[in-house]
Formats: structure tokens, C-alpha cells, sequence
């Protein structure tokens, strides 16, 4: 099955420092990535939507200045947390989404997830 | 916006015993996807649906859509240690490319 590489699998950094997590589809072309976070024991919660070439979509609460994505070829998506601080610190995944000739035969592709740690 | 709720929330079965898990979505769906999640592990997809009322099975796995495509099932017959971890559902909607996940199910199954 088709493959996507997350890294770094984990981080901590001190708070104000930003991070960077990359998002790379290893054996398709991915227009569409995904950004979620999910806390523990929690559910994966949308923040944004990545298109290749353009501006990535955010779900409402999520601040775009804060969480920077950029996803400028077909299979590389990256997310920055600028200024990251203690309560930033979560676990974010990503995916990519795999279609066919139409919306029947799409899946989502989720990377390992990042856990994130803001001291 | 889009809330898709899923129950019960967490389950324990003896190994042997059946379970399932019910997603409703706040708006009609243009199709449903179930994924997986072990403890430690990202979502692995299992299965879509897309047709309304669509059946579909995996081995010990039965996943359905509902009628008005607002809501799913996953039915797990004869449970098994391997079938632990949390079960979403996600949604689509028609017009847009993201999914919604559902609350998910933790499952736990004693030997």
C-alpha cells in the first residue's frame, strides 16, 4: 500500500522556538495532505487542508500565523509551529489523500504522527 | 459545522463476543471511511462506502451505510486480542476533499 513518511516522530523544544514537521508521499502524488491533531485518547481533529501550489485551507480556530503550511511540491506537505508553547505540545499527523479517476476508490494515507513537546 | 459522533466511546468484550460501533454525522455524507488506530499507531484505512444502504464485509468485519447517509456501522463478530484499538469513522461531504472524524470507540478485548 502506499507509504507516507512523517518526521521528526518526536521533538521537545523550548517555548518560542518554532518546528517544522515534514510530510512526504513516498510512491504517489499527493495534491491534497492533510494536517490533524490529536490529544490522547482523543479523536483527530482537522486543522488544515494542503493543496499543492496554493494556500492551504484552515478549519475555523486554527491560526494560520501560528501553524505555517506549505506544501510546494506534489509529494512534500511541511506544517511549522512558530513560537511553539506548552500548550502547543500535542500529537500531529498528517495524510495524503490517493484518488482514482474518481472519488470511489480515495483513501487517506496517514503518516507515523509527531509528538510534540513544548518545555 | 460537521459533527460526527460515534458510541459507545470506549467497550471491553471477552474475547469471543461480538461488537459494535455506531457513526452518526450532523449532515448527509457522500461517503463514510473506517480506520483503525493500535495504541501507539497511526489510522490504518480499513474500508469506504459511498452508496446509500451499502453492505459491505471483511472477513470478521461488517461495515455498513446507512440509508439517508448519515450514519454507519462497523460490526466485529467473534472478537479477537488482535482487534484492540480505536475505531473512527471519517466523513466527507460532497464539494470538498476533507475528512471528518468521527469521536472513535476504544475497544479492549479480554483474553
Amino acid at each position: 500500500g502506499a507509504v507516507v513518511s512523517q518526521h521528526p516522530s518526536r521533538v521537545i523544544c523550548k517555548s518560542g522556538t518554532s518546528v517544522k514537521i515534514e510530510c512526504r508521499s513516498l510512491d504517489f502524488q499527493a495534491t491534497t495532505m492533510f494536517w490533524y491533531r490529536q490529544f490522547p485518547k482523543q479523536s483527530l481533529m482537522l486543522m488544515a487542508t494542503s493543496n499543492e501550489g496554493s494556500k492551504a485551507t484552515y478549519e475555523q480556530g486554527v491560526e494560520k500565523d501560528k501553524f505555517l503550511i506549505n506544501h510546494a511540491s506534489l509529494t512534500l506537505s511541511t506544517l511549522t509551529v512558530t513560537s511553539a508553547h506548552p500548550e502547543d505540545s500535542s500529537f500531529y499527523i498528517c495524510s495524503a489523500r490517493e484518488t482514482g479517476p474518481d472519488r470511489l476508490n480515495e483513501k487517506l494515507f496517514f503518516g507515523s504522527g509527531t509528538q510534540l513537546s513544548v518545555l | 459545522g460537521q459533527q460526527v459522533m460515534q458510541i459507545p466511546q470506549y467497550q471491553h468484550v471477552q474475547e469471543g463476543e461480538d461488537f459494535t460501533t455506531y457513526c452518526n454525522s450532523s449532515t448527509t455524507l457522500s461517503n463514510i471511511q473506517w480506520y483503525k488506530q493500535r495504541p501507539g499507531g497511526h489510522p490504518v484505512f480499513l474500508i469506504q462506502l459511498v452508496k446509500s444502504g451499502e453492505v459491505k464485509k471483511q472477513k470478521r468485519l461488517t461495515f455498513q451505510f446507512g440509508e439517508a447517509k448519515k450514519n454507519s456501522s462497523l460490526h466485529i463478530t467473534a472478537t479477537q486480542t488482535t482487534d484492540v484499538g480505536t475505531y473512527f469513522c471519517a466523513g466527507t461531504t460532497s464539494g470538498t476533499y476533507k475528512y471528518i472524524f468521527g469521536t472513535g470507540t476504544r475497544l479492549k478485548v479480554l483474553a
